[in-house]
């Protein structure tokens, strides 16, 4: 079945810095990769998702970017704020699995003002 | 539009006790929902797949005979923590991907709170 892996675990930038959070996933069918914010005690929110025919997708401060062939892909914030602290989780989705979401193990971010 | 619903937000029942968790969703039809666990600190594991109308579909790993799954409407869906130990407190999450869509989004509730005494 599918693997993602998440890296970092922790990850901690100044104000108005650029966060990099990657995630790997080994199945080659997966073709829908969302990423998420959790907030403590909170449900995750979308806040950008790519599929498997897109190489790149932008909106406002977040990025993600997907390469297919290497099987990662990485969330790209820029201009940090400290309402961004929280925990990120990619994921990915494959129709051949029924569209369940594999979560990576999710990293937490902090942006110091 | 897209809202899921859970109930109940927390609950805390005695070892041994069962316990239901509902999740609904509101504006739109769901084919399939999914349950997953949520330890602190930890990444959402997903339990099962649950279709309308059909057997849940679990992870392996997670015992179908202690988290039972019922979803007998396209709205609804319910997991109930039979016998429940202090080792199952958890955040419960359910999440529903609408019906007659061709990609994967799924639309996730708020989550349950679960403290077995």
């Amino acid at each position: 079945g599918e693997n993602v892996e998440q890296h970092p675990s922790t990850l901690s930038v100044q104000e108005g810095d650029s966060a990099v959070i990657k995630c790997t996933y080994s199945d080659s069918a997966s073709n829908y990769f969302p990423w998420y914010k959790q907030e403590l005690g909170k449900r995750p929110q979308l806040i950008i998702d790519i599929r498997s025919n897109v190489g790149e997708k932008k909106d406002q401060r977040i990025a993600v970017t997907l390469n297919k062939t290497a099987k990662h892909f990485s969330l790209h914030i820029t201009e940090t704020q400290p309402e961004d602290s929280a925990v990120y989780f990619c994921a990915a989705s494959s129709r051949n699995q029924g569209g369940k979401l594999i979560f990576g193990q999710g990293t937490e971010l902090s942006v110091k003002p | 539009g897209a809202v899921v619903s859970q109930h109940p937000s927390w609950v805390i029942c005695k070892s041994g006790t069962s316990v239901k968790i509902e999740c609904r969703s509101l504006d739109f039809q769901a084919t399939t929902m999914f349950w997953y666990r949520q330890f602190p600190k930890q990444s959402l594991m997903l339990m099962a797949t649950s279709n309308e109308g059909s057997k849940a579909t679990y992870e392996q790993g997670v015992e179908k005979d202690k988290f039972l799954i019922n979803h007998a409407s396209l709205t609804l869906s319910t997991l109930t923590v039979t016998s429940a130990h202090p080792e199952d407190s958890s955040f419960y999450i359910c999440s529903a991907s609408p019906a007659g869509t061709s990609h994967n989004e799924q639309f996730f509730g708020p989550g349950t709170r679960l403290t077995v005494l």
